[in-house]
Formats: C-alpha cells, structure tokens, sequence
C-alpha cells in the first residue's frame, strides 16, 4: 500500500461549482497533513494544513480530516478559472513529507 | 527575501556526465530537501537535511549525493548522469522544533532536467 493515495483522475468543474478532492494514507501515526497546489510547470505552494479531525476553513478552501478512517479532504468552493491546476495531498512521517501523486483539476468557464 | 533559489532552470546532459543543482535559502531554515518530480507523478525525496553537517537519504537516494556545509545551502550531486534521471528536481526548505510539527516546505523554482 501507497503512503499516501490519491486515486481520482482529472476533475472537471464548472465555473462557482463545488470541487471534491480526496486523499488516504497509510501511517496511522501521522499527525500532520497539508494539501499543495502545483500550477503547470511552477512548484508546489502551500494552500491548507490540517492537524486535528474535523473541518478546517480558510477562504473558499475547507480542508477535512479523520484519523480513524485514515482520510484526507479537500473541497474548493465557488471554484474560479484560476484554481485550475493539480492538488497534491501530503502527510508528514519522520522528519519528512510523503506526497501523493496529485489530483488534477480543470474549471470551466 | 529571494526564499529558496535553485540554478539553472534547465540542463541537457549527455549519460555518463556529472553535475551539481544548487540550491540556496534566505530564510534560516534548518531542514531542506530535495526532491524529484517524474510527469504525472507526485514528489519523491532524494536526500533531507535537518541542519548543517547533517543529511540523510530519502526514498530514492541512488544516483545523487548531497552535502549541507552552510545553513542556506544545499547542493545535489549527480554522478554518471542516467536517462533515468530525467525529471524536475525541486530543493525545499522549512522550519522545524524537535516536538513541533507545524511547519510549511517552501518550494525553489525548480530545475529541469534532461538526460540524453
């Protein structure tokens, strides 16, 4: 099993829509998960960090976690032309981070 | 603050040749890594450093090696260049207490590789 898993294909949303990434991962000791936003050839930035179950809102970002079921979420509200880009859902072990493949997700005017 | 500069942004290396991606940091951090990005593929660590004099491999050391002699800088060695190696390699660096896990990677520009 994959450290972290992130298995949706592209997403296409249109335009003000709701866009639902998800993400698993396998340490069920890790305390930290962050969602990363990577725009076509520029590196990944930092969007969201969750530390605690529950929801996490920052702006249209709601970010999700539940340590039982060893899960990650991510929704993206009112989603705008400008979020179109890949997600990459992370989760720190021992001094590093392991990332997902990443989710793509395409808004449509 | 310039935040994390890598040099150069593009290389085209012949197999067998060697070079050095350079990475510099203006932030004080302490850990910084470097990483590989293979197309469609998310990021897999090559080597991690939690302070100068100190590195350690990641999941996919083979082929590189690294040195931390300064806090800003961290310089990733390739050897015998492979088509293998042919990737995006982005340097990293964060912050981090011993018993604090909050805490942000920030990302380089990245330096693009093609090995031929």
């Amino acid at each position: 099993q994959k450290e972290v898993e992130q298995n949706s294909g592209p997403l296409s949303v249109p335009e003000g829509a709701i866009a639902s990434l998800n993400c698993t991962y396998s340490d069920r000791g890790s305390q930290s998960f962050f969602w990363y936003r990577q725009y076509s050839g520029k590196s990944p930035e930092l969007i969201m960090s969750i530390y605690s179950n529950g929801d996490k809102e920052d702006g249209r970002f709601t970010a999700q976690l539940n340590k039982a079921s060893q899960y990650v979420s991510l929704l993206i509200r009112d989603s705008q032309p400008s979020d179109s880009a890949t997600y990459l859902c992370a989760v720190r072990g021992n001094n590093r981070l392991a990332f997902g493949k990443g989710n793509q997700v395409v808004v449509i005017p | 603050n310039a935040g994390v500069t890598q040099t150069p942004k593009f290389r085209i290396l012949k197999i067998g040749q060697s070079m050095t991606l350079q990475c510099t940091q203006d932030m004080n951090h302490n850990y910084m890594y470097w990483y590989r990005q293979d197309p469609g593929m998310g990021l897999k660590l090559i080597y991690y450093s939690v302070g100068a004099g100190i590195t350690d491999k990641g999941e996919v050391p083979n082929g590189y090696n690294v040195s931390r002699s300064t806090t800003e800088d961290f310089p990733l060695r390739l050897e015998l260049a492979a088509p293998s190696q042919t990737s995006v390699y982005f340097c990293a660096s964060s912050y981090s207490r011993q018993g604090r896990y909050q805490e942000t990677q920030y990302f380089g520009p990245g330096t693009r590789l093609l090995v031929l």
